[in-house]
């Protein structure tokens, strides 16, 4: 079956750096999305990645290995606003979606 | 990045009623369109799949007659609730697919749906 694995929920601090992982298994895959979604509102997009390596934008870094079924998405320079959750969702074959639950990430001062 | 937008934001209907929702591709042409519907505290799941001038694909366990969706032209695609219950009050999201990216989605704002 297809699966998307993050963990529930992590604490950071303000200022510092968190990394959230993200381990699938997917019919085929066509690449990697990484959605910010604060409470009540549509997720929206962060990153995508589809070949292996570290993809940077601004604060934020999202990494993938195809070998492991691997990605994570980094975050520098925490700040209160990030407090959201996190998706990760894989493309398969159908070039359809399979999301993971989501990682709460919560910013402490 | 391109814009999706999608209508209305929220909307109370009573119990029994049909509801339109309405998703539109602004600036590209997005030949397939998705509808997901998010419940409280879970995931985003895929409800169907749309593409332009054919029949949707509903996912597993949703009720096709009761979730009506349209994609008459490359930039609309309509989710209807008919006949609608407390228990479909949900966060419903759509998201298009550029055609010209390949494997992009663009996300619109999502609705809110209550039931009363």
């Amino acid at each position: 079956g297809q699966n998307i694995d993050q963990p529930t929920e992590m604490t950071a601090t303000e200022g510092a750096i968190v990394q959230i992982n993200c381990t699938y298994q997917t019919s085929g895959f066509n690449g990697l999305f990484w959605y910010q979604q604060h409470a009540g509102e549509a997720p929206t997009f962060l990153s995508y990645n589809v070949l292996d390596g570290l993809e940077e934008k601004g604060r934020f870094s999202s990494f993938l290995s195809r070998s492991k079924g691997y990605s994570y998405l980094l975050l520098k320079e925490l700040q209160m606003k990030d407090s959201a959750s996190y998706l990760c969702a894989a493309l398969d074959s159908n070039y359809q979606l399979i999301w993971g639950a989501g990682t709460k990430l919560i910013i402490k001062p | 990045g391109a814009v999706v937008s999608q209508h209305p934001s929220r909307v109370i209907c009573k119990s029994g009623t049909s509801v339109k929702i309405e998703c539109r591709s602004l600036d590209f042409q997005a030949t397939t369109m998705f509808w997901y519907r998010q419940f409280p505290k879970q995931s985003l799941m895929l409800m169907a799949t749309s593409n332009e001038g054919s029949k949707a694909t509903y996912e597993q366990g949703v009720e096709k007659d009761k979730f009506l969706i349209n994609h008459a032209s490359l930039t609309l695609s309509t989710l209807t609730v008919t006949s609608a219950h407390p228990e479909d009050s949900s966060f419903y999201i759509c998201s298009a697919r550029d055609t010209s990216k390949d494997t992009e989605a663009f996300f619109g704002q999502g609705t809110r749906l209550t039931v009363v």
